[in-house]
Order: C-alpha cells, then structure tokens, then sequence
C-alpha cells in the first residue's frame, strides 16, 4: 500500500524559506514512469491550490502564481520529494499535502499524505 | 490566469439528486483536461470520487457520476445520503498544470 508522509518545520517566519519533504514509501520514485509527484496546499477554511509536479527524472512544473518562489526537488536514492518556497508571507499559511498524480491520460491525485499545517509568523 | 468555478454551495434533501458543475472562466470544459472530482471531509485529505471525467474511484458507490453537461464538467448525486455532506473540489489539467476550482459546500438537510 503506497504512504506518502509530510515532514518539515510548523512554523516559519515572514520573508524565510519554507522546506518540506515527502517520504514515499510502498513503491519506487524512481521505476514509477507514469506517474509525478505533486504538492497542494489549503489555506485554514479555505479551498485546494495545486503548487506543483515533479517527475522521477526531475522536471517540475509549477503554478504560474508560484513560480517564482518555488523549487521541487526528488531525491530517489532516499524515496522522498521536496518542496522549497522562498520569501513567505501570511498568505503562505496552510495544510501542505503530498500526492501521486497519475498521468497518462488520468491526471488523478490518486494517493495524498496527511498533510502539514505551516503557518508563518514571527 | 484561467479560473475554474464552482458554486460555492449546495443543498440537497436526504434521497434527491444533486449536480455540482465545473466551468472555465474563458472556455467549455472538454474531456480533454481530464476533470477530476473530489470528496473532502474536515481534517481529512481529499478523496477521489470521479477521475478523466466519468471513471468512477475504487470503492466509490456508483450514485456518484461524472459527465460534461454542456460547457461544464458534472458530478451528481442521486440519492444523496447525509454522510455526502462535504466540501467537492473539482481539478482540471490546464496546459501542462492542474487548477482546482474553489469547492462547492454540500449540505444535505
């Protein structure tokens, strides 16, 4: 059974960077050809924002809205993904979520981990 | 950017049928961007309902169904029972990235 499990820091102040990092475990980042590995986030009360995709081989594609401020990175030998958002504000504040985004066709956020609440404040 | 829409809220009565939709601010939504529904209940991850516009999930009782109606994606519910009561997200695969719509808040009552 695919798990996907959120870890990083719950709170991070205005103008840092934020990190978060996906351990997958259940199946391989690597040998999974037909799927990417995604971020989300939902804002306390608030609706679902796709952040963006990596796939196994390492290309990113990314919210237009975010671009600027976001790397996703994959890290195969250890099974994990991850996140980097820079320059923070309040608005950042929110559940993070990993998921598998199957491809081919589907496009389906098939598998999501718990998710991680971050907020922003000093 | 494009906006996905949905009705901010529903109501339905215990036994009836329900339609959310799913519409782009600028276009008819087609197969073609592969909509997706989902289930969320407070506290708790999303859940897929209906995927590629009207594949049915795993374990998803089947009064749960996709379509396109005219320009916009569909979910309905028929014979809404009161745990449907949740927030449903569409997502829409939109040049090369994915656009959630803002959910749709089901009451059944």
């Amino acid at each position: 059974q695919l798990q996907l499990q959120e870890s990083g820091p719950g709170l991070v102040k205005p103008s840092e960077t934020l990190s978060l990092t996906c351990t997958v475990s259940g199946d391989s980042i690597s040998t999974s050809s037909s799927y990417y590995w995604s971020w989300i986030r939902q804002p306390p009360g608030k609706g679902l924002e796709w952040v963006g995709n990596i796939y196994y081989s390492g290309s990113t594609h990314y919210n237009p809205s975010l671009k600027s401020r976001v790397t996703i990175s994959v890290d195969t030998s250890k099974n994990q993904f991850s996140l980097k958002l820079s320059s923070v504000t309040a608005a950042d504040t929110a559940v993070y979520y990993c998921a598998r985004l199957r491809n081919s066709a589907l496009y389906d956020f098939d598998y999501w981990g718990q998710g991680t609440l971050v907020t922003v404040s000093s | 950017q494009t906006v996905v829409t949905q009705e901010p809220s529903f109501s339905v009565s215990p036994g009836g049928t329900v339609t959310l939709t799913c519409g782009l601010s600028s276009d008819s939504v087609s197969t073609t961007h592969y909509p997706t529904w989902y289930q969320q209940t407070p506290g708790q991850a999303p859940r897929t309902l209906i995927y590629s516009t009207n594949s049915r999930s795993s374990g998803v009782p089947d009064r749960f169904s996709g379509s396109i109606l005219g320009k916009k994606a569909a979910l309905t519910i028929t014979g809404a029972q009161a745990d449907d009561e949740s927030d449903y997200y569409c997502v829409l695969y939109l040049g090369g990235g994915m656009v959630f719509g803002g959910g749709t808040k089901l009451t059944v009552l």
